[in-house]
């Protein structure tokens, strides 16, 4: 199957400063690529929506502000967080649509970044 | 809205033992799709399946086999001969979207299954 990636796998920072992740297709085009956030022993939940060219859509809770995420190219989407709080701790996901490949429109995930603010 | 309900939470078996992970999904979309991911303990997702809603064949693959019931809205899943390297959370999910356009994921909120030697 398709193969996405994601930098870094953990990454512990200080409370306030920013953090960003790196997820990328590696052998197809993503047009779309979406950012989930994971705490232990739960299910995933969906942030936002990144649209290669295009704003990001945000889910319902989720602040736009804090969690910056840019689809620059088709390859390649980051999620940055900023002024990162404890609360933030958590393990981050991101998927790529793969719409053209497969030619089954099906999302694959990267392996996930650990997120922990001290 | 959408919502899929994985109502085991954890399930125990003995190696070579067969196993049904439940999966009851509610959607009002009529064309949607479902699917089924694994997450070892390292984290990363691992694709198993996708069905379509127009597509009840049930399907195998190996040990795995699903059997999709669109009249009970199930998709559920079965391991047959389990074996230790199966155990990890899984995970069923449902997309939807007739506008064809971002098509998100609504995920469970999985199972935990454990094989034991």
């Amino acid at each position: 199957g398709a193969v996405v990636s994601q930098h870094p796998s953990w990454v512990i920072c200080k409370s306030g400063t920013s953090v960003k992740i790196e997820c990328r297709s590696l052998d197809f085009q993503a047009t779309t690529m979406f950012w989930y956030r994971q705490f232990p022993k739960q299910s995933l939940m969906l942030m936002a929506t990144s649209n290669e060219g295009s704003k990001a859509t945000y889910e319902q809770g989720v602040e736009k502000d804090k969690f910056l995420i840019n689809h620059a190219s088709l390859t390649l989407s980051t999620l940055t967080v900023t002024s990162a709080h404890p609360e933030d701790s958590s393990f981050y996901i991101c998927s790529a649509r793969d719409q053209v490949t497969s030619g089954t429109d099906t999302q694959y995930f990267g392996p996930g970044t650990r997120l922990t603010v001290l | 809205a959408q919502k899929v309900t994985q109502a085991q939470t954890e399930i125990s078996v003995v190696e070579k033992e067969d196993v049904t992970l439940d999966c009851v999904y509610e959607t009002r979309d009529t064309t949607y799709y479902l699917f089924w991911y694994k997450q070892p303990p390292s984290g990363e997702l691992v694709f198993l399946i996708r069905r379509n809603s127009f597509d009840e064949q049930n399907e195998i693959s190996g040990r795995y086999s699903w059997n999709f019931q669109k009249s009970t809205s199930s998709f559920n899943f079965t391991i047959t001969a389990s074996q230790v390297v199966d155990s990890a959370v899984y995970f069923c999910a449902l997309s939807g979207d007739p506008s064809g356009s971002a098509r998100q994921l609504t995920f469970g909120s999985g199972t935990q299954l454990t094989v034991l030697p």
